[in-house]
């Protein structure tokens, strides 16, 4: 079976430190994969999805970017963070056309 | 502009009816729509998919309405119970393809006993 891992589960960085979150995928092939933010008691945001290794689309122009090294990696990063960088941040993969699974997502607190 | 609406009151019923979500949405032409559950603190789970032929679709307690003509999901929970009690989130497909989803804001339901 499939399952999705996220890391680290909280965080809380000073402004300007650089950021780097962690997920991978097991149990799938060429999936598509996703990284979304919540704030507190708001909708998800979608920041990145990735179609392939080395593809990229990102959705929201901010400090973040976005990278997919290996088939089940993608990674989320900052070099400098903000304090509007706060929040909730879930991965999520997919084959085309369907449904969404989650990682059980990294709360990320910018001081 | 496009939108995709749901209540954001919270929905408070008893134990034992039946709780009916909406999911309205503006300018787009969904070929399908999605129902996730979200705990606090966890990821959205998938619950159920509808297509654009289907008017409704069942899963145990859960039914899913999809009305093109109206651009409205309706969910429902019968026999509702407190463990129902959580936020439900619809999600469709930008009109330029399938390979992401759009997610409403979701409705937060509270089932008392």
């Amino acid at each position: 079976s499939q399952t999705i891992h996220q890391w680290p589960a909280t965080l809380v960085q000073p402004v300007g430190s650089p950021l780097s979150l962690e997920c991978t995928v097991e149990g799938t092939s060429n999936p598509n994969l996703y990284w979304y933010r919540q704030a507190a008691g708001r909708g998800l945001q979608l920041l990145f999805y990735s179609v392939g290794i080395g593809q990229i689309s990102s959705e929201v122009p901010q400090n973040l970017s976005a990278s997919r090294p290996q088939d089940r990696q993608f990674i989320l990063s900052s070099k400098k963070l903000l304090l509007s960088d706060s929040g909730f941040y879930l991965c999520a993969w997919s084959l085309q056309g369907q449904e969404q699974y989650f990682g059980p997502g990294t709360r990320l607190t910018v001081t | 502009s496009q939108k995709i609406e749901q209540n954001s009151e919270a929905l408070n019923i008893q134990e034992g009816k039946t709780a009916t979500l909406t999911c309205n949405y503006t300018n787009y032409s969904p070929a399908y729509l999605q129902w996730y559950r979200q705990d606090p603190g966890r990821g959205p789970v998938f619950l159920l998919l509808i297509r654009e032929n289907e008017k409704e679709k069942r899963k145990e307690r859960l039914k899913v309405t999809f009305d093109t003509t109206l651009k409205q999901s309706l969910f429902h929970i019968t026999a509702s119970q407190p463990a129902d009690s959580a936020t439900y989130l619809c999600a469709l497909p930008p009109n330029t393809g399938f390979q992401k989803l759009v997610f409403g804001t979701g409705t937060r339901l509270l089932v008392s006993p």
